[in-house]
C-alpha cells in the first residue's frame, strides 16, 4: 500500500505567488515524523522542514510552512513568495518512529514544481 | 560546514562488473542510509546502519548487494555483479539518533551509476 501519496507530478506557478504541494500519507503508528525534501537539478537532496505527529503547532521555516492535518492525513508544504530559484523537484516523506527496527523514510513519488518569471 | 561525502560521483560500468561506493557520515552521526533513486521506483532505502551494525536491509537484493561499515567514518555499498537494472543515482544519508530517532537525515550528493 502506497503511505506516501503526492498527487500533483507538476506544478507551474508564478514568481512571487504562494504554492501550496500536496501530501497525503497512511500509517497506523501514533508516532511519526513527517518530512519535505528540495531535489534541484544538481541532484542533491535538500531537507526543509519537519512536523512531528505529536507538534501541535504547524512547523515554519522561513519562507516554508507545513499545513499538517492529523485528522486528513495530510502534510502539505506552503511556500510562500515562490522565486526562481525554487524550482525543483520536491519529495513528501514519512518516518515512523519505532522502539526497535528501522526509523527508514518512505518517499512519495515527488512534485515537479517550475516557477515562471 | 559538515557534509555527508560519497564517492565516486559518477560511474559507467559494463554489466558483470563489481562496483563500490563509498560513504563518509558527518562526524558524529551514528546512523547511515543507503536509497537509491530511478525514474520508475522513486526513492527507495536499501540499507541502514546504526552505530556501524546493519538494523534493516530489507530493501537491497542480497544475491549481488551487500552493504558495509568497516569503520565509524566509511559506509560502503557493493554490487557484485552489476546489471543495467541497476543504473539509478545511489544517495548516502547519514543522522544522529536522538532518544529513540533520527530527527533529520543529511543526504550526500549521490553516486549516478550507469550500467551498460
Amino acid at each position: 500500500a502506497q503511505k506516501i501519496t503526492q498527487t500533483q507530478p507538476g506544478m507551474f506557478v508564478q514568481e512571487k505567488e504562494a504554492v501550496t504541494l500536496d501530501c497525503t500519507y497512511d500509517t497506523s503508528d501514533q508516532s511519526y515524523g513527517l518530512f519535505w525534501y528540495k531535489q534541484p537539478s544538481s541532484g542533491e537532496m535538500i531537507f526543509l522542514i519537519y512536523q512531528g505527529s505529536y507538534d501541535e503547532q504547524n512547523a515554519t521555516e522561513g519562507r516554508y510552512s507545513l499545513n499538517f492535518q492529523k485528522a486528513r492525513k495530510s502534510a502539505n508544504l506552503v511556500i510562500s513568495a515562490s522565486q526562481l530559484g525554487d524550482s525543483a523537484m520536491y519529495f513528501c516523506a514519512m518516518r515512523e518512529d519505532k522502539i526497535q527496527g528501522a526509523q527508514k523514510l518512505v518517499f512519495g513519488q515527488g512534485t515537479r514544481l517550475t516557477i515562471n518569471p | 560546514d559538515a557534509r555527508v561525502t560519497q564517492t565516486p560521483r559518477h560511474k559507467v560500468t559494463e554489466m558483470g562488473q563489481e562496483v563500490t561506493m563509498r560513504c563518509q557520515p558527518i562526524l558524529g552521526h551514528n546512523t547511515v542510509f543507503w536509497y537509491r533513486q530511478t525514474m520508475m521506483q522513486g526513492l527507495e532505502l536499501l540499507a541502514y546502519f546504526r552505530n556501524r551494525a546493519p538494523l534493516d536491509d530489507s530493501g537491497m537484493p542480497k544475491d549481488r548487494f551487500s552493504a558495509e561499515m568497516p569503520d565509524a567514518t566509511l559506509a560502503t555499498l557493493k554490487i557484485q555483479p552489476s546489471e543495467p537494472r541497476d543504473s539509478a543515482v545511489y544517495f548516502c544519508a547519514s543522522g544522529s539518533l536522538a532518544v529513540l530517532w533520527v530527527d533529520e537525515q543529511f543526504f550526500g550528493p549521490g553516486t549516478r551509476l550507469t550500467v551498460l
